[in-house]
């Protein structure tokens, strides 16, 4: 079955460059979530899309955007990285929430390291 | 807000140990609760999960029971073994509020399970 899928799987920036990072969701989930976790930590929810939409906000810097396009395939756009940036990012998508309880399903996650 | 606390890690048993790790949750209403694994250097994977009160989720040897008295949702297995060596993060997700997509999901801080042969 297709998971969701991430790209890159690693990437190394510098300090003020930018990055941008992919995620394509499972087909016909609705609903798609970027999330940030560090070393040791949980994941820190960012923000969310629904049907191409904003749908919830987290605790994502002004430095960090996000879209979802017409595909359904989602970017989280880094603009002046710092160290602290340095992190495991997941994407994941929800099927319709008539159908499920709110179960998510995440991909691989994109490690990012900012030197 | 909605929060989960979790056992504090890391945890080390030898094989075919009973294995309690506590969740408890605080959440208006009736969130769905999950238990989700993470091997080393890979995503995030669902273990299971509950959707009211009294329901019991179960995979591989895992259970976890929804209680709505105690707000827990405790992970639970009779015998582990050196492949459950893993991070194990509770989860909460509120009803649906909206026609406006799902909810997120908030995480437990996660525990570190290492079991040795």
């Amino acid at each position: 079955a297709a998971g969701v899928i991430q790209s890159p799987r690693h990437l190394i920036k510098e300090k003020r460059e930018t990055a941008t990072l992919k995620c394509y969701p499972i087909p016909r989930h609705d609903t798609v979530y970027w999330y940030q976790q560090g070393p040791g930590q949980d994941p820190q929810f960012l923000i969310s899309f629904y049907e191409k939409m904003q749908s919830d906000k987290g605790s994502i810097p002004d430095r960090f955007s996000a879209q979802q396009f017409s595909d359904y395939h989602s970017e989280l756009n880094m603009s002046s990285l710092e160290l602290g940036d340095s992190a495991l990012y997941f994407c994941a998508s929800t099927p319709r929430a008539v159908l499920s309880p709110n179960e998510a399903f995440f991909g691989q996650g994109t490690r990012l390291t900012v030197v | 807000g909605d929060s989960v606390t979790q056992m504090e890690g890391p945890v080390t048993l030898s094989e075919e140990a009973f294995l309690t790790i506590n969740c408890t949750y605080t959440a208006t209403g009736y969130p769905s609760l999950f238990w989700y694994v993470q091997y080393p250097g890979e995503g995030l994977q669902l273990l299971l999960k509950a959707t009211k009160a009294d329901d019991k989720g179960s995979n591989k040897g895992f259970e976890a029971t929804y209680r709505k008295e105690t707000t827990s949702f405790h992970l639970e297995k009779g015998s582990v073994q050196v492949s459950d060596s893993a991070v194990y993060f509770c989860a909460l997700a509120p009803r649906r509020r909206s026609n406006f997509g799902n909810e997120k999901l908030t995480f437990g801080t996660g525990t570190r399970l290492t079991i040795i042969p």
